[in-house]
């Protein structure tokens, strides 16, 4: 079945750091694929996302690039703040009979020292 | 103007207690979903609707039964709870749009003592 891999937290870097977040994914069909965020005690957001192969989704300086050949889709920032202390999830989300199923990977906790 | 709103934001009961928790969401959308996260952050689907129809049924005990009034409600009823079943859980919605992404409420933190 469809799923995704991203890597094991926490992450800790110092502010101004770049940022890279892995993400894998398995799937049958040609799914979408996004990042969300999770700040403490909040729902997801969507960070930004991607529908098909080698688009780049972009949102308050992180990229990620839809990489069909190697099935990934990792998050980088260049400079990292304080502010974006968080989870991360990489999703992706492909049809399921009369709608779509989001499957999300297992999380990843980053903290931003200043 | 709450996308995703869902009540309550914490729930503290005794095991073998029934409860609910509802959702609602003013997106017009067709597709509405249930997901549990874990103490480790892992989120996972537990149901999906569409239309007010059951789509995804993740293999959830079947004390949990989900209730789709409307197609801008997904309720969640619990019966029997159980310790494992503290979590938060997390109503989400959807356009039908396979590129369409998930729009989350801020969870219901479920506590069972």
């Amino acid at each position: 079945g469809n799923s995704v891999t991203q890597m094991e937290g926490p992450v800790t870097l110092s502010e101004e750091a770049f940022l890279t977040i892995n993400c894998t994914y398995t799937a049958t069909g040609y799914p979408s694929l996004f990042w969300y965020v999770q700040y403490p005690g909040e729902g997801l957001q969507l960070l930004l996302k991607a529908t098909k192969a080698d688009d780049k989704g972009s949102n308050k300086g992180f990229e990620a690039t839809y990489r069909k050949e190697t099935t990934s889709f990792h998050l980088e920032k260049g400079s990292v703040q304080v502010s974006d202390s968080a989870v991360y999830f990489c999703a992706l989300s492909d049809r399921y009979s009369s709608a779509s199923k989001i499957i999300f990977g297992s999380g990843t906790r980053l903290s931003i020292r200043p | 103007d709450t996308a995703v709103s869902q009540t309550p934001k914490y729930l503290v009961t005794q095991m073998g207690n029934d409860k609910s928790i509802k959702c609602e969401q003013n997106l017009g959308h067709d597709t509405m979903y249930w997901y549990k996260q874990d103490s480790k952050k892992f989120l996972k689907i537990m149901f999906s609707y569409n239309n007010k129809e059951l789509i995804i049924n993740e293999t959830v005990p079947n004390r949990f039964s989900p209730k789709s009034p409307d197609k801008a409600h997904l309720n969640l009823h619990i019966n029997s709870l159980e310790l494992g079943d503290s979590a938060v859980y997390f109503c989400a919605s959807s356009s039908d749009r396979v590129e369409a992404e998930a729009f989350f409420g801020q969870g219901t933190r479920l506590t069972v003592v």
